[in-house]
C-alpha cells in the first residue's frame, strides 16, 4: 500500500499569511494526488487535483505544486473561512490512501 | 445540482448488520465510479470501497474485507454498502463520493454524511 505522510499536523497563521503543507507518497505516484478541505462538521471538499489543477469555483489563493514523491499546497493568504483541515490523498493505486491530515488554524 | 445523500445510519451492537444507501441525484450516476469513506470520531478520512460504473468490478481496503460490500442499482441511481460482522472500530461517518471524472479516484461531490455507531 502506498503511505501518505503530511506535514505539518497543524500550523497556525495569521489572517494573510502564506501557509504551506507538504505531503510525501511512500512511492512515486506521477501527478495522481489530491488535496481536499474539511471544515468543522462538513463532508470534505475537492480542492486541487491532478496535483495541480485547481477545481472550479476553488479561490486562486489556494495552490499546489509537485509530482512524483512530493507535494505542496499552498495559501497565499490565508483568511478566517480556511480554517480547515486538509488532506492529501492518492489516486494511483488501490488501496486508495490519504494522508493524515493538517489542521490550519487562525492566531 | 449533484447531490449524494447517505442513509441508514444508526445504533448496532458488535457482530451486527447495517445497509447504508446513498441516493444520486442531477448527473447520470450510471456513467460514474463510486465510492465510500469513513471517518471515526476525530480521526482522518478512510477509503474503504470503490464500484466501477458498470458494478462489475470492486476493491476494498483490508480493513473492511470480507464484511463489507459495496453494490449499485444504476435503474434507481442508488449507491449501497452492506456491513456485517461490525466491530466497535467501525464507528464512523461513513461518505459516499463520486469519481470527479471518469476513472481518475479523486472524489468530488461528496455526501454529507452517515453515522454509524457499533456498540453494545
Amino acid at each position: 500500500d502506498i503511505q501518505m505522510i503530511q506535514s505539518p499536523s497543524s500550523v497556525s497563521a495569521s489572517v494573510g499569511d502564506r501557509v504551506t503543507i507538504t505531503c510525501r507518497a511512500s512511492q512515486g505516484i506521477g501527478s495522481w494526488l489530491a488535496w481536499y478541505q474539511q471544515k468543522p462538521g462538513k463532508a470534505p471538499k475537492l480542492l486541487i487535483y491532478a496535483a495541480t489543477s485547481l477545481q472550479s469555483g476553488v479561490p486562486s489563493r489556494f495552490s499546489a505544486s509537485g509530482s512524483g514523491a512530493d507535494f505542496t499546497l499552498t495559501i497565499s493568504s490565508l483568511q478566517p473561512e480556511d480554517l480547515a483541515v486538509y488532506y492529501c490523498q492518492q489516486a494511483n493505486s488501490f488501496p486508495l490512501t490519504f494522508g493524515g491530515g493538517t489542521k490550519v488554524e487562525i492566531k | 445540482q449533484v447531490q449524494l445523500v447517505e442513509s441508514g445510519g444508526g445504533v448496532v451492537q458488535p457482530g451486527g448488520s447495517l445497509r447504508l444507501s446513498c441516493a444520486a441525484s442531477d448527473f447520470p450516476f450510471s456513467n460514474y465510479n463510486m465510492h465510500w469513506v469513513r471517518q471515526a470520531p476525530g480521526k482522518g478520512l478512510e477509503w474503504i470501497a470503490f464500484i466501477h460504473y458498470s458494478g462489475s468490478d470492486h476493491y476494498y481496503a483490508d480493513s473492511v474485507k470480507g464484511r463489507f460490500t459495496i453494490s449499485r442499482d444504476n435503474s434507481k441511481n442508488t449507491l449501497y454498502l452492506q456491513m456485517n460482522s461490525l466491530r466497535a472500530d467501525d464507528t464512523a461517518m461513513y461518505y459516499c463520493a463520486r469519481d470527479q471524472s471518469a476513472g481518475e479516484n479523486w472524489f468530488d461531490p461528496w455526501g454529507q454524511g452517515t453515522l454509524v455507531a457499533v456498540s453494545s
